[in-house]
């Protein structure tokens, strides 16, 4: 199946820093998405990008849909203590049978020290 | 109002019983996911189900079998019930198949002893 390859596997970040994380797969995707995961809750979806080159903002996170398809990254700038969480990237491709299917990386950790 | 709910949200239970986990959604929408999360925080799909037709059934042992009573509702079921089998499972739900807005429920911790 198809995997996708989310690096860094965890951030150790002082408040108000920078933040980039990105993922790169083997395999084509239609979207790639970046979804944020907090303790003792489900995944959201914080951006979705849709055409290879993209580059979405939402609020102090930007992410980019890479041109060959097969990779994107998300920034987070000034960090801030609740941004702590693990981020995951997903792609969507088709799948079969007129469904598609979310993939989704193994996940940034991200703690952010005051 | 919480959109994608989870019953119960722990769930402590010993090998070889049979146990549910009910997922309901109040969205109106079509599809409804359940997800497995690993204890290093993979998240790996198990089945999909659109207007309470299966269409996607991943490789999972025969234990597991969801079960669709309505469009708002995505229940699990787990036979027999094995150490490997503790996670946290996750439901969740998308207006169509795959489309990218997946809306997920808060989870429901499984622990086998």
């Amino acid at each position: 199946g198809q995997q996708l390859n989310q690096s860094p596997q965890s951030m150790f970040i002082q408040e108000g820093e920078d933040v980039s994380m990105n993922c790169t797969s083997s395999s084509i995707f239609n979207t790639w998405l970046w979804y944020k995961q907090e303790p003792g809750e489900g995944p959201v979806l914080l951006i979705a990008l849709y055409k290879a080159g993209e580059l979405t903002s939402n609020g102090r996170l930007t992410a980019q849909f890479g041109i060959t398809r097969k990779d994107s990254f998300l920034n987070i700038s000034a960090s801030i203590p609740s941004d702590v969480g693990i981020y995951f990237c997903a792609g969507q491709a088709y799948s079969g049978a007129g469904s598609y299917q979310l993939t989704f990386g193994k996940g940034t950790k991200l703690s952010v020290i005051p | 109002d919480t959109a994608v709910s989870q019953t119960p949200k722990y769930l402590v239970t010993q090998m070889g019983n049979d146990k549910s986990i009910k997922c309901e959604q109040n969205l109106g929408h079509d599809t409804m996911y359940w997800y497995k999360q690993d204890s290093k925080k993979f998240l790996k799909i198990m089945f999909s189900y659109n207007n309470k037709e299966l269409i996607i059934n991943e490789t999972v042992p025969n234990r597991f079998s969801p079960k669709s009573p309505d469009k708002a509702h995505l229940n699990l079921h787990i036979n027999s019930l094995e150490l490997g089998d503790s996670a946290v499972y996750f439901c969740a739900s998308s207006q169509e198949p795959g489309t990218y807005e997946q809306y997920f429920g808060p989870g429901t911790r499984l622990t086998v002893t």
